[in-house]
Formats: structure tokens, C-alpha cells, sequence
């Protein structure tokens, strides 16, 4: 079975700095696919960043980028120039390709607080 | 183009009751999922539709929780006598055919089922 873990509960950045949130997985598999949602106090999901697992190339998405070490199963997610709106919780997730899709694995989550 | 909506967004139960949520997918999507997110977690899979037919239920509790989605209207799940552990707040997502290769799902902002 395939697991999600966040290690940071709760992190905090001034504004205008740069955090990184970190995320492992454990899975078997070798395709599949890496997330990172985000969950405004609103707490609606929201699709921060995908990454392929066959691409080698990380994924970056304006101020967001990954690192993903697919060996070390590894997909830490680096918010830069953070701003206020950012403020929110940052799920990490797992999905393996093929079989029963939109089976979203999660990580309990780090709560990111941007301060001014 | 509307989202995913989700009614009621707040729903309050006493034990022993019934609690039915509302899910509409965006338009164009034939594939509907429903996730639970209980206190300080990540969300968890329940159940993976499309139209008329149940894909996935692995993640569904094996009583008095059931999910549809009809040929006409929105998918509904359903919890029979409820309990106090149902207490939660249930996501729908919904993706077209043809994204689930890329696996991107798109949330409502969820239904907070309380339970008295």
C-alpha cells in the first residue's frame, strides 16, 4: 500500500521569503503521480503543482517548483517570493497510474502561515 | 464555466439520521469522486463513479454509506444513521475522460456534515 508523509505539522515564512514544504512517499510502483494541493482557509482543494513520475525534469509553476528525488521518493514543494495569499494548508498526494483513477493518496497535510 | 458544486455546505445531523450530500460535477465531467476529510487530517478516498455505475469503492465504509450518480441530476452519498464519527467534511471532484491520464481532479469546497 502506498503512504504519504508530511514531517512539518506547521511552518511559517515571513513574507517575501522563500519556504520549502517537504513530502515522502513509499510505493512500489514505478509510474504514478505526485500533487501538491493547497487548502485556503475557504477549504477548497486546490491544485498547486503535478509531477510526473517519468519525467525527470521538476515541475515548476510560477513561484512553486518541486524537487522531486524519485529515487530517495522524495517531492519537497519550494514556494518563492511568498505572499500572504499563500497562507493556507499544503497537502501532498500520491496517485499511481492505471488502475482506479482519481485515487488521490494524502499526506496529513503542513499548515503554512506567511507572515507580514 | 461553474466549478464542482457541492449542497449543502453545512449539514447538521442527530445520531440515527440521514445525511445526504449533492455533488455537480463541472460541466463536461463524467467522472465523480467523493473523499472524506476528517479533524486535522488529509483527505481519504470513498468512492470513484461515473454515470450509473460505481468504478471504485474501495475507500467506502461497508455500511450504511452509499454513493450514486444517475443519468439525470447529481451524484448523492448517503449515510444512514449517522453516528458521531461521521462528523467530517466530505469532498466531491470530479475530471473528464480524458484527463484522467494526467490525473487532475478539480474539488468542490465540501460539505461539513456535523453530528449531535
Amino acid at each position: 500500500a502506498q503512504t504519504v508523509t508530511q514531517s512539518q505539522p506547521e511552518m511559517s515564512v515571513q513574507e517575501a521569503e522563500t519556504v520549502t514544504l517537504s513530502c515522502t512517499y513509499d510505493t512500489s510502483e514505478n509510474n504514478y503521480y505526485l500533487f501538491w494541493y493547497k487548502q485556503p482557509p475557504s477549504r477548497q482543494m486546490i491544485l498547486v503543482i503535478r509531477q510526473e513520475a517519468y519525467k525527470q525534469q521538476n515541475a515548476t509553476e510560477n513561484r512553486f517548483s518541486v524537487n522531486f528525488q524519485k529515487a530517495a521518493k522524495s517531492f519537497s514543494l519550494k514556494i518563492s517570493d511568498s505572499q500572504l495569499g499563500d497562507t493556507a494548508m499544503y497537502f501532498c498526494a500520491f496517485m499511481k497510474t492505471g488502475g482506479s483513477q482519481g485515487n488521490l493518496i494524502f499526506g496529513k497535510g503542513t499548515k503554512l502561515s506567511v507572515k507580514p | 464555466n461553474a466549478g464542482v458544486m457541492q449542497n449543502p455546505r453545512h449539514l447538521v445531523r442527530r445520531r440515527g439520521q440521514e445525511a445526504r450530500l449533492r455533488c455537480s460535477p463541472m460541466k463536461g465531467h463524467s467522472h465523480v469522486y467523493w473523499y472524506r476529510q476528517l479533524p486535522e487530517e488529509g483527505l481519504k478516498f470513498m468512492v470513484y463513479l461515473q454515470k450509473e455505475n460505481i468504478i471504485d469503492e474501495s475507500g467506502m465504509p461497508k455500511e450504511r454509506f452509499s454513493a450514486e450518480f444517475p443519468k439525470e441530476g447529481p451524484s448523492i452519498l448517503r449515510i444512514q444513521q449517522v453516528v458521531r464519527g461521521d462528523s467530517a467534511a466530505y469532498f466531491c471532484a470530479s475530471s473528464q475522460s480524458q484527463g484522467l491520464g494526467t490525473g487532475e481532479l478539480f474539488f468542490g469546497e465540501g460539505s461539513r456534515l456535523t453530528v449531535l
